[in-house]
């Protein structure tokens, strides 16, 4: 099992531009979680998606964030426009279920918006 | 209001000992606590799950306590080695949400 697969690993970007983060979750992980860390504000939800649905998008910080499940193998958060407070790390996770399963991390997407 | 602590200064225990990490929380009642690792540039691993009911889980080198009198989680390390150097991540449930501490840095001296 190569675990959960994150693009790019580092995206260095103006501001105003738009940014795709891409995840491909373990295959038969049923919810995915976007999750953004900084030093300042640690690991932060986003949103996560239960069998492709979005469950709970409060995490979501403006209507310049938007993400999208199409199929159980792929998921995009995008942002657009970007904007220098955006930077941050930003990771994928996937679990079996929404319970106490265990989540699995991608690698990350290091985010630098100038 | 609902808050989630770990030890915010790095931990600095020598190769052998037990390391002792504490997470502390207000206002929550999770069912279940977890633990994860984080390298530099890596996502967090998990590491070990405790619910509510239980006192004590271990595995290997590795033993989680859950108290919820004290609202409080302790993660130990037994005879600690440098590849156990990471920061340690505390999470615990809220309505099937994993709220996350802001972890702490465990350096192991050789």
């Amino acid at each position: 099992d190569a675990g959960v697969i994150q693009s790019p690993r580092h995206e260095v970007t103006e501001m105003g531009q738009e940014v795709t983060l891409r995840c491909k979750p373990i295959s038969g992980h049923n919810s995915l979680f976007w999750y953004r860390q900084t030093m300042m504000r640690g690991l932060e939800l986003l949103i996560y998606f239960n069998n492709n649905v979005p469950i709970d998008d409060s995490g979501m910080p403006e209507d310049r964030f938007s993400a999208k499940m199409p199929n159980a193998s792929f998921s995009t958060l995008k942002i657009q426009p970007s904007e220098p407070r955006d930077s941050a790390v930003y990771f994928c996770a996937s679990s079996l279920d929404r319970g106490s399963s265990p989540l699995h991390f991608g690698n990350g997407t290091r985010l630098t918006v100038t | 209001s609902q808050k989630i602590e770990q030890n915010s200064e790095a931990l600095n225990i020598q190769e052998g000992k037990t390391a002792t990490l504490t997470c502390n929380y207000t206002n929550y009642s999770p069912a279940y606590l977890q633990w994860y690792r984080q390298d530099p540039g890596r996502g967090p691993v998990f590491l070990l799950l405790i619910r509510e009911n239980e006192k004590e889980k271990r595995k290997e080198r590795l033993k989680v306590t859950f108290d919820t009198t004290l609202k409080q989680s302790l993660f130990h390390i037994t005879a600690s080695q440098p590849a156990d150097s990471a920061t340690y991540l505390c999470a615990l449930d809220s309505n099937y949400q994993l709220i996350w501490g802001a972890g702490t840095k465990l350096i192991i001296k050789p």
